[in-house]
């Protein structure tokens, strides 16, 4: 079984750009999740979709960043106008839908390196 | 406010050696799941273990276990008869029973030495 990915794993751009992230969660699972490690920092939670929708997108530090989930597959993340601080990893995660209050393992994708210079 | 403290950026060990990596956290709640992940340099993070809160035996897989004191809010790692292929960043997270979100510490940078 294929695990979560990313696309592209490493992304320079410039301040004012636009970059879109992608993740392909694995097949089957409803949850899909975005965290963000800035250097240095924690890992920190942005947003949370089940299938299509938006579950709790309390973590999204603006309205510069735009998650989508079409389809409830695959999942995109918009960054526009990119600023430095946006520089990070960003990371997916993936779960089963859960049932009678217990959290399932969420899978992580190996995450996309994101310089804003 | 939910935090996770993991107070050693970085560690070394032998290999063959034990170690234990700390975790403190502070929740009010009384329901959630505590972690610990691992992320290899080739950067996929994986779950090692887990733990309920609300049992009070220590969960362990292989070589890997934690030392829960809940009253302490304590969670530590022991990886006993490390490997080469553990040298990785550990991080410690948890969640609440009612919500998804994994809260995240900085992160331990372990490296077995050879």
């Amino acid at each position: 079984e294929a695990g979560v990915t990313q696309f592209p794993s490493h992304s320079v751009i410039e301040k004012g750009q636009t970059v879109t992230l992608r993740c392909d969660p694995i097949s089957g699972h409803d949850n899909l999740y975005w965290y963000r490690r800035v250097m240095g920092k924690e890992i920190k939670f942005l947003l949370h979709f089940v299938k299509e929708s938006k579950q709790d997108e309390s973590g999204m530090p603006n309205n510069r960043f735009l998650a989508e989930r079409t389809g409830g597959t695959y999942s995109t993340l918009k960054v526009q106008p990119a600023e430095l601080e946006d520089s990070g990893v960003y990371f997916c995660a993936s779960s089963h839908l859960s049932f009678g209050g217990r959290p399932d393992t969420q899978y992580f994708g190996p995450g996309t390196r994101l310089t804003v210079l | 406010a939910q935090t996770v403290t993991q107070s050693q950026p970085e560690m070394s060990v032998q290999e063959a050696e034990t170690v234990t990596l700390s975790c403190t956290y502070d929740t009010s709640e009384n329901n959630y799941y505590l972690f610990w992940y691992k992320q290899p340099p080739s950067r996929q993070m994986i779950l090692v273990i887990r733990q309920e809160a609300y049992k009070q035996q220590n969960a362990t897989e292989n070589r890997f276990s934690v030392n829960f004191q809940k009253a302490a809010k304590s969670f530590s790692l022991k990886i006993s008869d490390s490997q080469l292929g553990d040298t990785a960043m550990y991080f410690c997270a948890f969640n609440l029973n009612r919500d998804d979100k994994i809260i995240f510490g900085k992160g331990t940078r372990l490296h077995i030495l050879p």
